[in-house]
Formats: C-alpha cells, sequence, structure tokens
C-alpha cells in the first residue's frame, strides 16, 4: 500500500523567510496530493492540492511541486507570517482513490 | 449540516469500558474516513468507506476496533475494552467522490477527544 514520508518534522524560521516541507510517497499509481494545515487545537484543512498531470501549482505565497518521476512533492511558502504556524500535513491519494494516506506533518514555527 | 460533525467532542471512559464516536459527514458525500491523531502526531487511517463498497479496513489496530456507517450516512466508530494507549484525537473525515471526480478535498470534523483513565 501507500506510505508517505515528510520531512521535516519541525522546521523553525524567521519571519518573511521562505519554508520547504518536502514529502515522497511509494505508489506510483497515486495521482492527488493535497496539504493539509493543522492549527493547534484546530481539524486540518486544505490548503493547496496537486495533480499527477501538472508539476506545480501556485497559489499566492504558497506553492506545490510535483516530481512523479521521483515521486516526491514539496510544499514551499514564501514570506512567512506569524499565522503560517502550524503543523502542516502531506497526503496521496492513489488512482483509485480509496484512500488518502498522510505524512506525519512538519511542525513549522515562525518566529517573529 | 454545513460541516461535518463529531460526538462527543470529548469523552472520558474507564479502561476495559466500550465507547461509540459518531461523525455526520457533509450530505452527499459519498467517502468517510476515521483517523487516529495522538497527541502531537500525525494522522493514522483507521478505516475508510466509500459508497456501498465493503469498507477498507485496513488501518483498524486491533478487533477491539469497529466501524459501521449505515445508509450511506453517518458513520460510527466503536472500540470495545477500550486500553489507556487508544487515548487520542479521533478525527472523521468526508469527500465527494464520483465517477468524474475521483480525488477531491476532504473536510474533517473537529475531532472527538478520547481519553482512557
Amino acid at each position: 500500500g501507500e506510505n508517505v514520508e515528510q520531512h521535516p518534522s519541525t522546521l523553525s524560521v524567521q519571519e518573511g523567510d521562505s519554508a520547504v516541507i518536502k514529502c515522497t510517497y511509494s505508489d506510483s499509481a497515486s495521482n492527488y496530493f493535497p496539504w493539509y494545515k493543522q492549527e493547534l487545537g484546530k481539524r486540518p484543512q486544505l490548503i493547496i492540492d496537486i495533480r499527477s498531470n501538472v508539476g506545480e501549482k501556485k497559489d499566492q505565497r504558497i506553492a506545490v511541486t510535483l516530481n512523479k518521476t521521483a515521486k516526491h512533492f514539496s510544499l514551499h511558502i514564501t514570506e512567512t507570517q506569524p499565522e503560517d504556524s502550524a503543523v502542516y500535513f502531506c497526503a496521496a491519494t492513489d488512482t483509485g482513490g480509496f484512500k488518502t494516506i498522510f505524512g506525519a506533518g512538519t511542525r513549522l514555527f515562525v518566529k517573529a | 449540516g454545513a460541516g461535518v460533525s463529531q460526538s462527543p467532542s470529548n469523552k472520558v471512559t474507564e479502561k476495559g469500558k466500550d465507547v461509540e464516536l459518531r461523525c455526520d459527514p457533509i450530505s452527499g458525500h459519498t467517502a468517510l474516513y476515521w483517523y487516529r491523531q495522538s497527541l502531537g502526531q500525525g494522522l493514522e487511517f483507521l478505516i475508510y468507506f466509500q459508497g456501498n463498497s465493503a469498507p477498507d479496513k485496513s488501518g483498524l489496530p486491533s478487533d477491539r476496533f469497529s466501524a459501521e456507517r449505515t445508509g450511506g450516512s453517518v458513520s460510527t466508530l466503536t472500540i470495545q475494552r477500550t486500553q489507556q494507549e487508544d487515548s487520542a484525537v479521533y478525527l472523521c473525515a468526508s469527500s465527494l467522490r464520483t465517477s468524474t471526480a475521483l480525488n477531491t478535498e476532504a473536510f474533517f470534523g473537529q475531532g472527538t477527544r478520547l481519553t482512557v483513565v
């Protein structure tokens, strides 16, 4: 079955710097890769997603890249702000869409 | 309702007792997931329901865990003979999956915080 690995587990950056979170997946049939943000005490919420037919997607300060050959995808946050502090989860859903498997999460701290 | 609703929001139970956790998905959503999140940890997949298909139970950690989804809507997760290591937040999520929209956003409930004492 699908296995998703996520790095780093913790990331601390200065406000205004960029943050990059990387994930790898094992199932080459996976074709949908969402990213979720979970603020303290709240539920995870989708922030951006990418499908296997594109290599990059951007939405304001966040962008996601996908390398299907290498089976890895990354989240990039530019001009980080304190409110970006949260746990970020990458995920992969297989072609059948039968289940979404999450990475272990990255705790991002943005220092003012 | 407008979102995924879970009840109860908090549950404290004695070791050895059974508990039932409830999830009301977004109306019309065909896919429903249960995940477990231990303190400070990631999201552990438990079980997945899709329409009338047989559920994917591959993530259930032991035979003390079971789940049902009645009428393709409400789901209950049952933990029998609870143990202290079952203490966690149990999150339910639903998504709309059709023949033309296979992979879509999963909407999470607020979770049930289970504490086994």
